[in-house]
């Protein structure tokens, strides 16, 4: 149980496109989803706070409008890069707090998006 | 400012060794505790949670909670070279609170 999927695993766009990231709860529905971002040899930094039916909570520093989060379901959040530029490549990593019954605080990861922005 | 801190490594121990990984919070209220294993290029795999003063043993791993030095460790028994990983210690002040995470310790483990 607690399997969180994204997709795509990995992708490489033209500066100045937009790019849609997909994370999925498979088994569990996830009313509380969290986007962080890694860069080599660097440790997680959260992005942003995601709940369902509601506008995510973005971390100081994260520009909510450069990162659009949404949350339209119970088991799926997305988060789009827009006009993504070369500095924006990184380790993109999605978890959700874990099914109902398990402690709240626990967070379940999604295999992460590699973005590569040329 | 919460700070999760941790030896950044590389930590080396010979295969069958016992691999003793820590971790320092600085924030008193901080109730949950959570060890996530992260492989190279990969996303981080949880390993471990305590939440209560003491030992908390799950296979080969065993983790340690000592909220008065606001220390937590992560001790791995018969270390294997598929334990090589970055270990990130993470941290959370209620149930319903964001998780702050070290930098992580680099093990590895040696044939």
């Amino acid at each position: 149980g607690a399997v969180v999927s994204q997709h795509p695993s990995r992708v490489i766009c033209k500066s100045g496109t937009s790019v849609k990231i997909e994370c999925r709860s498979l088994d569990f529905q996830a009313t509380t989803m969290f986007w962080y971002r890694q860069f080599p040899k660097q440790s997680l930094m959260l992005m942003a706070t995601s709940n369902e039916g509601s506008k995510a909570t973005y971390e100081q520093g994260v520009e909510k409008d450069k990162f659009l989060i949404n949350h339209a379901s119970l088991t799926l959040s997305t988060l789009t890069v827009t006009s993504a530029h070369p500095e924006d490549s990184s380790f993109y990593i999605c978890s959700a707090r874990g099914p109902s019954g398990s402690p709240t605080d626990t967070q379940y990861f999604g295999p992460g998006t590699r973005l590569t922005v040329l | 400012q919460k700070e999760v801190e941790q030896n950044s490594g590389p930590l080396s121990v010979p295969e069958g060794a016992i691999a003793s990984l820590n971790c320092t919070y600085s924030d008193r209220g901080s109730q949950s505790f959570f060890w996530y294993r992260q492989y190279s290029g990969k996303s981080p795999e949880l390993i471990m949670s305590i939440y209560s003063n003491g030992d908390k043993e799950d296979g080969r791993f065993t983790a340690q909670l000592n909220k008065a030095s606001q220390y937590v460790s992560l001790l791995i028994r018969d270390s294997q070279p598929s334990d090589s990983a970055t270990y990130l210690c993470a941290v959370s002040i209620s149930g319903y609170s964001t998780l702050t995470f070290g930098k992580g310790t680099m093990l590895l483990v040696s044939p």
